[in-house]
């Protein structure tokens, strides 16, 4: 039931671009992105919801497509900033108008060097 | 406005031995959960409560009990822990009902070594 992440790891230099894939077996309610730095707690990117939309949040953007259960996130022109490990939630079914049940996937380490 | 508080930040057990993890959020979000964190295994949820009163079980139950003990707390205990319990357990709540965002927020994680 756990997401798919690719790639495991990802080495860039500043300025460079980046796209991480996040694949289910399930259809798909929801797809969350978050990124943690070494030692902190993980930090909320976006959120698609079923319906296909794109978003984009400063130079990092993500799509979703609900047919092949798939989500992209993509990060232009890197910044050293960026670095960290990048997890992809999904979410399976809501019961309710809140989260429900989140699984992540095992997340993907990206390291930006100058 | 302190978000998610989680106590303690470390602990270390002796095996066999048990203790509560605990979890509270002043955001007035009706969904909270709790996960461990274990190199190369990304976040795996191990219980979660999608509104007071009620709790579910995630990808990874065993050895966990959970309370909801009113809309703020959320407590995570191991009765009688184990080697593999050794993890950095992270708590986190959503809500409240109504956002249109649904963003989980974090605490900033308890650090546990079973020995």
């Amino acid at each position: 039931q756990q997401p798919v992440q690719s790639p495991q790891a990802v080495i860039l230099r500043e300025g460079e671009d980046a796209v991480i894939n996040c694949s289910s077996s399930k259809a798909l309610y929801s797809v969350h992105w978050y990124r943690q730095k070494h030692g902190e707690a993980p930090v909320f990117l976006m959120i698609l919801l079923k319906g296909g939309e794109q978003k984009g949040h400063d130079k990092i953007s993500a799509s979703f497509n609900e047919k092949k259960q798939q989500s992209s996130l993509y990060l232009t022109a890197s910044q050293l900033s960026y670095s960290g490990t990048y997890f992809c939630g999904t979410e399976i079914i809501r019961k309710s108008y809140n989260t429900d049940k989140l699984i992540f996937g095992t997340g993907t380490r990206l390291q930006v060097f100058p | 406005n302190a978000g998610v508080t989680q106590t303690p930040k470390f602990q270390v057990l002796k095996t066999g031995q048990s203790m509560t993890l605990q979890c509270a959020q002043d955001m007035n979000h009706n969904s909270m959960y709790w996960y461990r964190q274990d190199p190369g295994m990304g976040l795996r949820l191990i219980y979660y409560s999608a509104s007071e009163g009620t709790t579910d079980k995630g990808e990874v139950p065993n050895g966990y009990n959970v309370s909801r003990l009113n809309k703020r707390e959320f407590s995570l205990r191991l009765e009688s822990a184990a080697p593999s319990q050794t993890s950095v357990y992270f708590c986190a709540s959503s809500g409240p009902e109504g956002t249109a965002s649904l963003k989980l927020f974090f605490g900033s994680g308890t650090q546990l070594s079973v020995l």
